[in-house]
């Protein structure tokens, strides 16, 4: 079965620290993977995007990582913001369907 | 560039009423368009998806519909609310083939049913 699971579900950390979210997937055959940033009441927007061949990936203060071996991706957010506070949603594409997971709750407290 | 508009952005409705959500992208030709609803604290639900006008596939049975009149216009419909139909709607498009797919998602609407 498809499945994209996502963990902690929740996570407070101070500001100015670093924190790591972590994506395991069943989902096969595999197309990329997609780390999304949502925040209360507005829709997602990407972060990343890793294919196959990808390992690892920088978008500023975000750094996804990927093994497709053992399907697994981690989000590592470095030096949090208050506004890195938000859900953050890790999307798998098999070529024909995006399976979601059900996110991580950040919360970045001063 | 590309840009995907949502309309209303919330809307509260008595149970039992119509409803009508619009989502229309600019920008891009042909575009994948989906429907996806997202409940207090969990995850998106695959509501509906389009690869072209008027094709709809519907992911979960329920009491709501879509429609695709013109190629960047994606509607969802219902004809008598439910109170298990509140929630968060996102719209979406997709572009790209093979790895490079991607989503891009519009800015969302808050239905409230009482």
């Amino acid at each position: 079965k498809n499945q994209v699971e996502q963990s902690p579900q929740s996570l407070i950390i101070l500001e100015g620290k670093n924190c790591t979210l972590q994506c395991n997937y069943t989902v096969s055959p595999f197309s990329n993977l997609r780390w999304y940033k949502q925040d209360t009441g507005r829709g997602p927007v990407s972060l990343t995007i890793m294919t196959f061949s990808e390992n690892t990936k920088s978008n500023g203060r975000y750094t996804a990582t990927l093994d497709a071996d053992t399907k697994q991706s981690s989000l590592h957010i470095t030096a949090s913001q208050l506004s890195d506070s938000a859900s953050y949603i890790c999307v798998v594409y098999n070529f024909n369907k995006f399976y979601f997971g059900s996110g991580t709750k950040l919360n970045v407290k001063p | 560039s590309q840009t995907i508009h949502q309309w209303p952005a919330t809307l509260v409705q008595p149970v039992g009423s119509p409803l009508s959500l619009e989502c229309t992208v600019e920008g891009t030709s042909n575009p994948n368009l989906y429907w996806y609803r997202q409940a207090a604290g969990r995850g998106l639900q695959l509501l509906f998806y389009s690869v072209g006008i008027g094709q709809i596939s519907s992911e979960v049975p329920q009491n709501l519909s879509a429609s695709r009149p013109q190629d960047r216009q994606f509607i969802l419909s219902s004809k008598k609310l439910l109170l298990s139909d509140s929630g968060f709607y996102l719209c979406a498009w997709s572009v790209g083939s093979g790895s490079l797919e991607t989503q891009y998602f519009g800015p969302g609407t808050r239905l409230l049913v009482l």
